[in-house]
């Protein structure tokens, strides 16, 4: 069965670059999350979409910003990144009329070096 | 704002042993519950998903049961077997409009011995 895809799996940045994450949900998935995960801790809820419009927005620095495509695939864009922002960060889908089981990615590994 | 607590923070047992890891949450107004298996620098496997209005689900050797007015959630693992051997975190959604943000546990890191 098809699962979320991120890209890339590793990224290596330098303080105050930009990165931009990719996330593809499964095919007819509708809600797009984006989650970040320091080391050692639990993941922490950074914004989602629902149809392509933002549903909630958690604790994302305003250094981040996200959206949503026509085509439900989903870009966190991290400006003027801190070390504080190396972390893995996943992305999860999840079918808003059924039982919204979120399925996550395999997360991509942003080093700011 | 909703606490999620998962006890124990580690676990280690033999091969072959059935065991309990604990969830409690401190909001009971939760729209549903769902129990997560993550390995090393790995992604987030769900196991089980209960509704609020469910009482438990199974899924082969893993049963998960919800008491949603006192907060608490169980995942029982029968017959445990190294393979088993992650991190476990469960999480809860709120019941708030449309979303469906997942707040999650410090997770229960166990280890089946062979």
């Amino acid at each position: 069965a098809a699962g979320v895809i991120q890209s890339p799996r590793h990224l290596i940045k330098e303080k105050r670059e930009t990165a931009t994450l990719k996330c593809y949900p499964i095919p007819r998935h509708d809600t797009v999350y984006w989650y970040q995960q320091g080391p050692g801790q639990d993941p922490q809820f950074l914004i989602s979409f629902y149809e392509k419009m933002q549903s909630d927005k958690g604790s994302i620095p305003d250094r981040f910003s996200a959206q949503q495509f026509s085509d439900y695939h989903s870009e966190l864009n991290m400006s003027s990144l801190e070390l504080g922002d190396s972390a893995l960060y996943f992305c999860a889908s999840s079918l808003r009329l059924g039982e919204e089981t979120q399925y996550f990615g395999p997360g991509t590994r942003l080093l700011v070096l | 704002k909703q606490e999620v607590t998962q006890i124990p923070a580690a676990l280690s047992v033999p091969e072959g042993e059935n065991l309990v890891l604990n969830c409690s949450f401190t909001d009971s107004a939760i729209y549903n519950l769902q129990w997560f298996r993550q390995d090393p620098g790995k992604g987030l496997t769900s196991l089980l998903l209960i509704q609020s209005s469910q009482r438990e689900q199974t899924s082969g050797r893993l049963n998960a049961s919800l008491d949603k007015s006192s907060g608490r959630s169980t995942l029982y693992i029968a017959a445990s077997q190294p393979g088993d051997s992650a991190t476990y975190l469960c999480a809860v959604t709120r019941l708030s409009g449309s979303a469906r943000q997942l707040t999650f546990g410090s997770g229960t890191q166990l280890t089946v011995l062979p």
